[in-house]
């Protein structure tokens, strides 16, 4: 069981790139989170997917980020246009089940990718 | 809106000694508090989590102190090592909705 699975780890990106994050959940987890952590601070929740399914994104900027988690391949997480204010870890994490299921509560984190904007 | 606040934000002890990091929260649908460590490069990862149903969980050397009236809950680390020195995060979530995190400690272990 290789657990959850993010890359690029490290990404370096101009301003106005667009930056793409890949996570591969576990296997057997069908439910995906994604969350940004700025330098000094906690984990700020980003959105919520199933499999095709955009379940909870409050947490997500309203211009520039898209998240998708397709019937096949990994979870992707895209910014657009990125500016120096997007420089931050961004982790994956995943669980077995949805809100309210066994399971749900069991988050299981990635090793993050590291976007850098110059 | 910060809905778990966490304190310190560092914290140096000597090997040996018991660090206690302190969480405090507002919603009281919260019904799972877990703690994380991350390690420098690393992600976060499940060290230890409690219910409100009990006052206290121990598992190792680390123990979850739980007080519910007060919306609070704690890690302490009972003998400390250098090797437990890494951030820690509290966090609470209601039946796996949304986790909110804690701003996380530093912890310093001293040889």
């Amino acid at each position: 069981n290789a657990g959850v699975m993010q890359n690029p780890r490290h990404l370096v990106r101009r301003r106005g790139q667009e930056a793409r994050l890949r996570c591969s959940p576990m296997k057997g987890h069908s439910h995906v989170y994604w969350y940004r952590q700025l330098p000094e601070e906690g984990l700020k929740f980003m959105v919520y997917l199933q499999k095709e399914n955009i379940i909870d994104e409050s947490g997500m900027p309203k211009e520039r980020f898209s998240a998708e988690f397709p019937k096949e391949g990994p979870s992707i997480l895209r910014i657009q246009q990125v500016v120096r204010g997007d420089s931050a870890a961004y982790f994956c994490a995943s669980s077995p089940n949805g809100p309210g299921s066994p399971g749900a509560n069991v988050l299981t984190f990635g090793a993050g990718s590291r976007l850098t904007v110059l | 809106q910060q809905q778990v606040k966490q304190s310190p934000q560092s914290l140096i002890v000597q090997k040996g000694g018991i660090p206690i990091i302190n969480c405090a929260y507002e919603n009281t649908a919260f019904d799972y508090f877990p703690w994380y460590q991350q390690f420098p490069g690393k992600g976060p990862a499940l060290l230890i989590a409690i219910r409100p149903d009990v006052s206290e969980k121990k598992e190792g050397r680390f123990t979850i102190s739980f007080n519910k009236s007060a919306k609070q809950f704690s890690l302490h680390i009972m003998d400390s090592q250098p090797g437990d020195s890494a951030t820690y995060f509290c966090a609470a979530t209601n039946t796996g909705n949304q986790f909110y995190f804690g701003t996380g400690t530093s912890l310093t272990v001293i040889p």
